[in-house]
């Protein structure tokens, strides 16, 4: 399996525009989480799903951010209006199965920049 | 409030010796406790995890404790290496809710050649 797979890696936009982060989880896996990492901040917890659903979206900062996943292999996350304090690296991961049970497996990240 | 600390500042060690990582934790009370690195650049990986009723678990190099009394889990890199520079996140569930962690900020390990 190639992993979780994210996409972009890189993101540079401007204040009020819209962003859109992509994941893939690893095949099979029924658990999907966003994280968001910064220096002063470390690794936070912005929204998981379990088949699909949002289980918890507490850490979601506000209602400029929507995540979704329409099916089992893909979800996104959106900013809009993006603001300059949203730059940070967002992380994708997922986890389930047996063998995975309560291990979180990480994409590579997107590093997202909003001047 | 809920609170997970790790060693705020970087470790800095010589290749050989001993590393040893702490992750002490306030109003949880978890049912496992993992450790995980992360390389500059990438997404954490995971490396143990130990359960509440574990009192050490070992993987090659790697030891991990957890004190559920003192709240505190240590991490310990024997040999340590150059290789072995990263920055380690200690992370616990979230009891009640089914495989939802919550990360420390991380250590950063410097091992010198």
């Amino acid at each position: 399996d190639a992993g979780v797979i994210q996409s972009p890696r890189h993101e540079v936009t401007e204040m009020g525009q819209e962003v859109t982060l992509r994941c893939k989880p690893i095949s099979g896996h029924d658990y999907l989480f966003w994280y968001r990492q910064t220096m002063m901040r470390g690794l936070e917890l912005l929204i998981y799903f379990n088949n699909n659903v949002p289980i918890d979206d507490s850490g979601m900062p506000e209602d400029r951010f929507s995540a979704k996943m329409p099916n089992a292999s893909f979800s996104t996350l959106k900013i809009q209006p993006s603001e300059p304090r949203d730059s940070a690296v967002y992380f994708c991961a997922s986890t389930g199965g047996e063998l995975a049970k309560n291990i979180q497996y990480f994409g590579a990240g997107t590093r997202l920049s909003v001047l | 409030s809920q609170k997970i600390e790790q060693n705020s500042e970087a470790l800095n060690i010589q290749e050989g010796k001993t590393a040893t990582l702490t992750c002490n934790y306030t109003n949880y009370s978890p049912a496992y406790l993992q450790w995980y690195r992360q390389d500059p650049g990438r997404g954490p990986v995971f490396l143990l995890l130990i359960r509440e009723n574990e009192k050490e678990k070992r993987k090659e190099r790697l030891k991990v404790t957890f004190d559920t009394t003192l709240k505190q889990s240590l991490f310990h890199i024997t040999a340590s290496q150059p290789a072995d520079s990263a920055t380690y996140l200690c992370a616990l569930d979230e009891r009640g809710a089914t495989n939802k962690l919550i990360f420390g900020t991380g250590t950063l390990l410097a091992v010198q050649p």
